[in-house]
């Protein structure tokens, strides 16, 4: 089984609708993200959180929110989606050594919002 | 502004060629910097970590220099095989923001038999 899952996969919604991505890891990572990628802009921070109690806004944070329900999973919501958000979230984790960050991704979620 | 910048136009080299791929940024103070691999429609997968006080990083056909003077790194792939085709990101971290990765936006490869 995958590390690091998303669903959906894939959703097309409305514009003004609530829609929420959902991530769960089983790398035993404390440190959790989601990005965004549009064509051309590459990934972008939306939001990430380094331990459950931890959540931080990135670059790009508005119009979304996030939950951390424990250190395995990391919701992405869009509280009233607009078709701007169509893009493709990704979510990663991490592992904090001292050495580098290097993160996991998860196979993403292309959302499109009509 | 903080920038990261790779070549926005594809590579596209003969298979057995070295193709040579390259990350410039602007105005950050990296501890390290990663390179990643994307397909498409899925999740970038990492491939090497240079840290600020390395030149160079080898794993088998690969290899990334890292020149904090010049403010780039480049990133080879010796040998280079149509399975290489994808697009390399490279990806920052600056040692004021605790872990984060900052990416560029990546630069396609195509290597044509």
């Amino acid at each position: 089984d995958a590390d690091v899952t998303q669903t959906p996969r894939n959703r097309i919604t409305k514009t003004g609708k609530r829609i929420m991505l959902e991530c769960s890891q089983t790398k035993g990572h404390d440190r959790m993200y989601w990005y965004r990628q549009d064509p051309g802009l590459g990934l972008r921070l939306i939001y990430y959180s380094f331990d459950v109690k931890d959540i931080n806004k990135g670059e790009i944070s508005d119009g979304y929110s996030v939950s951390r329900q424990a250190q395995a999973k990391f919701s992405l919501s869009l509280e009233s989606a607009i078709p701007n958000q169509t893009a493709l979230y990704f979510c990663a984790t991490s592992d904090w050594t001292g050495k580098g960050d290097t993160q996991y991704f998860g196979p993403g979620t292309r959302l499109t919002v009509l | 502004s903080q920038k990261i910048e790779q070549n926005s136009e594809a590579l596209n080299i003969q298979e057995g060629k070295t193709a040579t791929l390259t990350c410039n940024y602007t105005n950050y103070s990296p501890a390290y910097l990663q390179w990643y691999r994307q397909d498409p429609g899925r999740g970038p997968v990492f491939l090497l970590l240079i840290r600020e006080n390395e030149k160079e990083k080898r794993k088998e056909r690969l290899k990334v220099t890292f020149d904090t003077t010049l403010k780039q790194s480049l990133f080879h792939i010796t040998a280079s095989q149509p399975a290489d085709s994808a697009t390399y990101l490279c990806a920052l971290t600056s040692s004021s923001n605790t872990g984060k990765l900052i990416f560029g936006q990546g630069t396609t490869l195509q290597v044509k038999p």
